[in-house]
């Protein structure tokens, strides 16, 4: 099962920016579509962006639409969210997950502090 | 935005006995290929979500066959035969038929 690493997390005010990135082990990473998912403390999941097998396509949660941009490195194997004009709500443990009509693998997660 | 909405919230459970969560859908989950995105996914604390069930009904390599998924349109269930410790924690549907949503989550605790 291909494992999948998180970092690029941290604390930042709000208006600034951050990016995250992803690693998949497997050489096949580049057949996958990927996702991030985030998750406030104490709160459910949310869907926030996901991209297709070669970049192409890409989608987004209304909540973070011009704000946040997912792309990816497949001879990396790595996804990235880049996330400008970050709000409090931005806050929470935001996942990597492989799939595309299910999210079949996740990453451990890393944690989002936007606080003044 | 597709909406999803799961009952109950919480679900005191005794073990070795049935559960059963409900999921459904603002719209129908019926793709445009034919199929219908419809995951539950289960959270223990301090973890991240695994995959249980995927495509409605189809269990997702190593669960257990206690674990069942049903549905149709805009309507899922999902049934634990017969809840086990480590069934605790939260339980949510997604849909991914039209980017994606979760519902609000259904915490499973032992009574």
């Amino acid at each position: 099962e291909m494992q999948l690493v998180e970092s690029g997390g941290g604390l930042v005010q709000p208006g600034r920016s951050l990016r995250l990135s992803c690693i998949g082990s497997e050489l096949t990473f580049r057949n996958y579509w990927m996702h991030w998912v985030r998750q406030a403390p104490g709160k459910g999941l949310v869907w926030v962006s996901r991209i297709n097998s070669d970049g192409s396509l890409t989608s987004y949660a209304d909540s973070v639409k011009g704000r946040f941009t997912i792309s990816r490195d497949n001879a990396k194997s790595t996804v990235y969210l880049q996330m400008n004009s970050l709000r409090v709500e931005d806050t929470g443990l935001y996942y990597c997950a492989r799939g595309g009509g299910s999210l079949e693998s996740w990453g451990q997660g890393t944690l989002v502090t936007v606080s003044s | 935005e597709i909406v999803m909405t799961q009952a109950p919230l919480s679900s005191p459970v005794t073990l070795g006995q049935p559960a059963s969560i409900s999921c459904r859908s603002s719209e129908s989950l019926v793709h445009s290929d034919g199929n219908t995105y419809l995951s539950w996914l289960h959270q223990r604390p301090g973890q991240p979500p695994r995959l249980l069930i995927y495509l409605v009904s189809t269990r997702f390599s190593g669960v257990p066959d206690r674990f069942s998924g049903s549905g149709a349109g805009t309507d899922f269930t999902l049934r634990i035969s017969r809840v086990e410790a480590e069934d605790v924690g939260v339980y949510y549907c997604m849909q991914a038929t039209q980017l994606g949503t979760f519902g609000q989550g259904t915490k499973v605790e032992i009574k």
